[in-house]
C-alpha cells in the first residue's frame, strides 16, 4: 500500500521569504501526486497535481513542485511567501487502482506560520 | 456552481445521540468521500461511493454508515455518537477517469466540525 510522509510538523518563514515543503512517498510505480491547502475553518483546496511528463509541475497562487523519482519526493515551493500562505499543507498519493476506489492517500499535514 | 457542500457546519451531540451528516455536489462526480480529520492525523477515509448505490468502506469505518441514492447526494450516519467521533468531517468528490479515482483531484466541503459529550 502506498503511504506519505511530510517530515515536517510545523514550519516558520519570514514573510517575503523563500519556502519549501518536503514531501516523499512510497508506492513500487509512479503515483499520481497532489498538493493540496487547508485555510482555518475551511475544505482543502487543490493546489498542483503531477500525473506525467515535466517533473516541474506550476500551481496556484505562485506555488510549484518538483517530481523526483529517485527520492520518491515531491516538494513543493514558492520562491516569496506572502502572509496569506498561512496554512496547513498537505501532499497526497492517487494510485491507479484495478476496479477499486481507494482515492487518495494523505500525509499528515505540515502547518505554515509567517513571521512579518 | 456551489461544487460541495456539507451541512451542518457545527454541531454538539450526546453520547449515544443519531445524527446525519449531509453532503451534496453539483458537479456530476461519480466518486464522492467522506474523511475524517483529526488533529496531526491528517486525513482518514471513512467510506467512499463509486456511484449511485455502491458504497464501500475505507479506512476507518467503524460507527458509521453510507447511503448513495443518487449521483448528487452522500450522506454520513452516525448511530450511536461517541466520544472518539469528536471530530472534523469532509465530504470530497471527484471525476472518474476509468481508471480509478487515484488520478483525479478531490474537491472538498467546507467540513463539519462534531463534537460528543
Amino acid at each position: 500500500a502506498q503511504s506519505v510522509t511530510q517530515p515536517d510538523i510545523h514550519i516558520t518563514v519570514s514573510e517575503g521569504a523563500s519556502l519549501e515543503l518536503r514531501c516523499n512517498y512510497s508506492y513500487g510505480a509512479t503515483p499520481y501526486l497532489f498538493w493540496y491547502v487547508q485555510s482555518p475553518g475551511q475544505g482543502l483546496q487543490l493546489l498542483l497535481k503531477y500525473f506525467s511528463g515535466d517533473t516541474l509541475v506550476q500551481g496556484i497562487k505562485g506555488f510549484e513542485a518538483e517530481f523526483k523519482r529517485s527520492q520518491s519526493s515531491f516538494n513543493l515551493r514558492k520562491p516569496s511567501v506572502h502572509w496569506s500562505d498561512a496554512a496547513e499543507y498537505f501532499c497526497a498519493v492517487g494510485v491507479r487502482s484495478g476496479g477499486g476506489a481507494d482515492g487518495l492517500t494523505f500525509g499528515k499535514g505540515t502547518h505554515l506560520i509567517i513571521q512579518p | 456552481n456551489a461544487g460541495v457542500t456539507q451541512t451542518p457546519k457545527f454541531r454538539i451531540l450526546k453520547i449515544g445521540q443519531s445524527m446525519t451528516l449531509q453532503c451534496t455536489q453539483d458537479m456530476n462526480h461519480n466518486y464522492m468521500y467522506w474523511y475524517r480529520q483529526d488533529p496531526g492525523m491528517g486525513l482518514k477515509l471513512i467510506y467512499y461511493s463509486v456511484g449511485a448505490g455502491i458504497t464501500d468502506k475505507g479506512e476507518v469505518p467503524n460507527g458509521y454508515n453510507v447511503s448513495r441514492s443518487t449521483t448528487e447526494d452522500f450522506p454520513l450516519r452516525l448511530e450511536l455518537a461517541a466520544p472518539s467521533q469528536t471530530s472534523v468531517y469532509f465530504c470530497a468528490s471527484s471525476y472518474s477517469s476509468g481508471n480509478g479515482p487515484g488520478d483525479q483531484p478531490q474537491h472538498f466541503g467546507d467540513g463539519t466540525r462534531l463534537s460528543i459529550l
